[in-house]
């Protein structure tokens, strides 16, 4: 079946601009999760979604980030004034449940900000 | 709060020899435990878990894992390395239902002819 789908697969915004990140879970996944990768660095956590609310959005770095989901289906993670430091690999994830079911990664979003 | 280390961000075998990857963990609870692998341009993609139900994990590619918690241990193995296992490995751990993934910053493997 199909995996989780990112998209834009590259995106590349001048200082200031906002961007907007799109996530497909895949089809029946109840949680989903992003994460941001930068360069040389692991994965840092940034929200968790449950449904269509976010019990966990500790990871968020500044109120410049925002996201929502709509039901069990697409998410969209925003930026708002991005900032140099906002350049990296944004990667979303989604599960059929918590515990020790494994999260299923899309390709992610390499956003580089200019 | 979860954390895990990796010893050793990069890691060079040849082609045959064992792949011993490093993964400590601290964790105030039984976790959950896991090893990605992400290939270059290319997302996450899980070789093995480890839920409690036994200490030795296979995972795919021939990989596995062994947990010792009297050593807060998870480390990756491979008795014989492939040239197709160069890649970037992480280790990662998880609280509870519906936790996040606190992962490792990851270690790269290189594979020589």
């Amino acid at each position: 079946g199909a995996g989780v789908s990112q998209s834009p697969s590259n995106k590349v915004t001048e200082k200031g601009k906002d961007v907007e990140l799109r996530c497909d879970p895949i089809s029946g996944h109840t949680a989903l999760y992003w994460y941001r990768q930068r360069l040389g660095q692991g994965l840092e956590f940034l929200i968790y979604f449950q449904g269509n609310s976010a019990p966990d959005k500790s990871g968020l770095p500044s109120d410049r980030f925002s996201a929502e989901r709509t039901g069990e289906s697409v998410s969209t993670l925003t930026i708002q004034r991005t900032q140099q430091e906002d350049s990296a690999v944004y990667l979303c994830a989604s599960s059929s449940g918590g515990g020790p079911h494994e999260q299923y990664f899309g390709p992610g979003t390499r956003l580089t900000v200019t | 709060a979860q954390s895990v280390t990796q010893l050793g961000s990069h890691v060079s075998v040849s082609e045959g020899a064992l792949v011993l990857l490093r993964c400590n963990y601290s964790s105030s609870v039984p976790p959950y435990l896991f090893w990605y692998v992400q290939y270059p341009n290319q997302g996450l993609q899980l070789l093995l878990k480890y839920t409690s139900a036994a200490t030795l994990v296979k995972g795919i590619n021939g990989f596995e894992a062994e947990f010792k918690k009297s050593e807060t241990s998870f480390h990756l193995t491979k008795p014989s390395a492939h040239m197709s296992d160069a890649a970037e490995y992480f280790c990662a751990v998880k609280k509870s239902s519906g936790d996040k993934l606190t992962f490792g910053t990851g270690t790269r493997l290189a594979v020589r002819p």
